[in-house]
């Protein structure tokens, strides 16, 4: 199994803050990556698809890059509605596997 | 709009069963393969399961071959799961999730149904 890996698992950080999550696979996964956000008590939902697509709707804020082991997920300037959960999720393979989460706090 | 709502969730006991459901509106349900994705209570996401539009190609996680089932019904625009032979570890929020076209991006998510797998 591909196993993903997100770091921080916790961030606190201000309103306006750049921040950037980093996955890393145990294995090449080209670019099938993609970042969910979960805010508490909600389903998850799609922000970025195929490591750096925005997915409709998705404020510009948001960014992602990366290729084959190493993926970044870059908020450029928190807003209050930021703060939650983030999800990397592989679809490179079977079984699919999702990273542990970064959640994020305000400061 | 599309919609995914859930339903079938509840308390049952460990070895017990329950057939999770889904219903699906907004889109056209037969173009899309489906999957489940579970949430133990304050944990992460686990992938569990996913069917192709036509329901003739299954995929599950390892941990529920054997004891769960991924089901549809095109003409209902539903999707289902059986869950057996349950175990507290089952427990969890279970969503389903649009594919989009081609791909394993889960584009749209219901809001979830809980089972808890509790003597």
């Amino acid at each position: 199994d591909i196993q993903l890996t997100q770091s921080p698992s916790f961030l606190s950080a201000y309103v306006g803050d750049r921040v950037t999550i980093t996955c890393r696979a145990s294995q090449g996964i080209r670019n099938h990556l993609t970042w969910y956000q979960q805010k508490p008590g909600k389903a998850p939902k799609l922000l970025i698809y195929s490591a750096s697509t925005l997915q409709s709707g998705v404020p510009a804020r948001f960014s992602g890059s990366g290729s084959g082991t190493e993926f970044t997920l870059t908020i450029s300037s928190l807003q209050p509605e930021d703060f939650a959960t983030y999800y990397c999720q592989q679809r490179n393979d079977y079984p699919i596997t999702f990273g542990q989460g970064t959640r994020l706090e305000i400061k | 709009e599309v919609q995914l709502v859930e339903s079938g969730g509840g308390l049952v006991q460990p070895g017990g069963s329950l057939r999770l459901s889904c219903s699906a509106s907004g889109f056209t349900f037969s173009n899309h393969w489906m999957t489940w994705v579970r949430q133990a209570p304050g944990k992460g996401l686990e992938w569990v399961a996913s069917i192709k539009e036509d329901g003739s190609v299954k995929h599950s996680m390892d941990g529920v071959k054997g004891r769960f089932t991924i089901s549809r019904d095109n003409a209902k625009s539903s999707l289902y799961l059986q869950v057996n032979s349950l175990r507290a570890e089952d427990t969890a929020f279970y969503y389903c999730a649009r594919l989009a076209d081609g791909t394993s991006i889960f584009d749209y998510w219901g809001q979830g149904t809980l089972v808890t797998v509790s003597s």
